[in-house]
């Protein structure tokens, strides 16, 4: 089944930096690649998502790039602020199976 | 906007007990799923359901069983609830595949086995 690798595990950036948070995965059937933010005593909410089709995808400043010939994606928030303090995850699928998920990354913006 | 809502934000049980962890989605979706979070681990998969009365496990299946018995409503159980059992709990549905992936979260609960 799927395997879904996420680096780091903690990142801490100043405000107004960039934050890169990377994830591979091993299944190269998986097509449907999102990223999730969770705040401090909620769930997990959606904030992009990018199918196999397409290599990269902008919204604001978060950014989202796949290669997957190399089978890796990465999570990019650029001009990044106190409230992008969350822990991050990434996830990979089949479309129409379960989301296999990663670890998490717990990102700390210093104001 | 999209609800859902598992019934409890905090629950203590003890070794033994019977547990009944529920979750109730309002949007009509067809999928539902639940997760466990452990620090460290991220989101494990338990059981998840594709249409009413319908189950498949997860990779983490044992000790746990699910119902739905309505299309909103998916329910986990503990059968005999065991300390290794402490853990965030997270309930979430998603529409079918031809209308989009998107998976919506409830806000957890976590459980304490003590």
């Amino acid at each position: 089944g799927e395997n879904v690798e996420q680096h780091p595990s903690t990142l801490s950036v100043q405000e107004g930096d960039s934050a890169v948070i990377k994830c591979t995965y091993s299944d190269s059937a998986s097509n449907y690649f999102p990223w999730y933010k969770q705040e401090l005593g909620k769930g997990p909410q959606l904030i992009i998502d990018i199918r196999s089709n397409v290599g990269e995808k902008k919204d604001q400043r978060i950014a989202v790039t796949l290669n997957k010939t190399a089978k890796h994606f990465s999570l990019h928030i650029t001009e990044t602020q106190p409230e992008d303090s969350a822990v991050y995850f990434c996830a990979a699928s089949l479309l129409g199976t379960p989301l296999v998920f990663g670890k998490g990354t717990r990102l700390s913006v210093i104001a | 906007d999209v609800k859902v809502t598992q019934s409890s934000r905090y629950l203590v049980k003890r070794t033994g007990e019977k547990v009944f962890l529920e979750c109730v989605q309002d949007m009509d979706h067809e999928n539902m799923f639940w997760y466990r979070q452990d620090p460290g681990l991220g989101l494990r998969l338990i059981y998840f359901s594709y249409d009413v009365k319908m189950k498949e496990k997860g990779d983490i299946p044992e000790g746990y069983s699910v119902s739905r018995e309505k299309k909103e409503r998916f329910s986990l159980i503990l059968e005999s609830a065991s300390t290794n059992q402490t853990s965030m709990y997270l309930c979430a549905s998603s529409p079918p595949t031809a209308l989009g992936t998107e998976a919506f979260f409830g806000q957890g609960t976590r459980l304490t086995v003590v």
